[in-house]
């Protein structure tokens, strides 16, 4: 079957960073996402990574390594506004996206 | 960038009527356009698959007859839950294709059942 594996709370402090795992089985892979989703709102695209490696955008960077099937969103700087919750998700062979249950990350100031 | 609009953000309404979502692509033609379902502190449940000019896919054990969907343009897809029921409660969203490498969402509806 198809799976998506992510903790479900990690907790941090103001100012520092964090990383958020994720790690996958899934039939075929063509990408994966990382949304951030406020409480009550709908997700919003932080990135998107189809080939190994990091990239970096801004104070969030996106790791990924498709032999081990795995990936990481790392969170620097953090602020208030980015406790929320970190959605991993992986498009398959057949192009549908496998949602991992999400990450709630809680900042402490 | 790319908008998705999807309306109402919030309805209340009454066990056994019906209610329609709207979500429309603002800036870009989306032939494709998915439905979620999403229960508090859980991840995102696909229920089916919308395409411009066709019949949608559903997901396994989501109802057809229940939750219609139809796409009639490029823009513009529906999702009516039909005589709603109080477990019919939850957060919908609608997103899109962007054209580009990702997804753009909706910003939701809240839907109460009472």
């Amino acid at each position: 079957g198809q799976n998506i594996d992510q903790p479900t709370e990690m907790t941090a402090t103001e100012g520092a960073i964090v990383q958020i795992n994720c790690t996958y089985q899934t039939s075929g892979f063509n990408g994966l996402f990382w949304y951030q989703q406020h409480a009550g709102e709908a997700p919003t695209f932080l990135s998107y990574n189809v080939l190994d490696g990091l990239e970096e955008k801004g104070r969030f960077s996106s790791f990924l390594s498709r032999s081990k099937g795995y990936s990481y969103l790392l969170l620097k700087e953090l602020q208030m506004k980015d406790s929320a919750s970190y959605l991993c998700a992986v498009m398959d062979s057949n192009y549908q996206l496998i949602w991992g249950a999400g990450t709630k990350l809680i900042i402490k100031p | 960038g790319a908008v998705v609009s999807q309306h109402p953000s919030r309805v209340i309404c009454k066990s056994g009527t019906s209610v329609k979502i709207e979500c429309r692509s603002l800036d870009f033609q989306a032939t494709t356009m998915f439905w979620y379902r999403q229960f508090p502190k859980k991840s995102l449940m696909l229920m089916a698959t919308s395409n411009e000019g066709s019949k949608a896919t559903y997901e396994q054990g989501v109802e057809k007859d229940k939750f219609l969907i139809n796409h009639a343009s490029l823009t513009l897809s529906t999702l009516t839950v039909t005589s709603a029921h109080p477990e019919d409660s939850s957060f919908y969203i609608c997103s899109a294709r962007d054209g580009q490498v990702g997804y753009t969402f909706g910003s939701g509806t809240r839907l109460t059942v009472v």
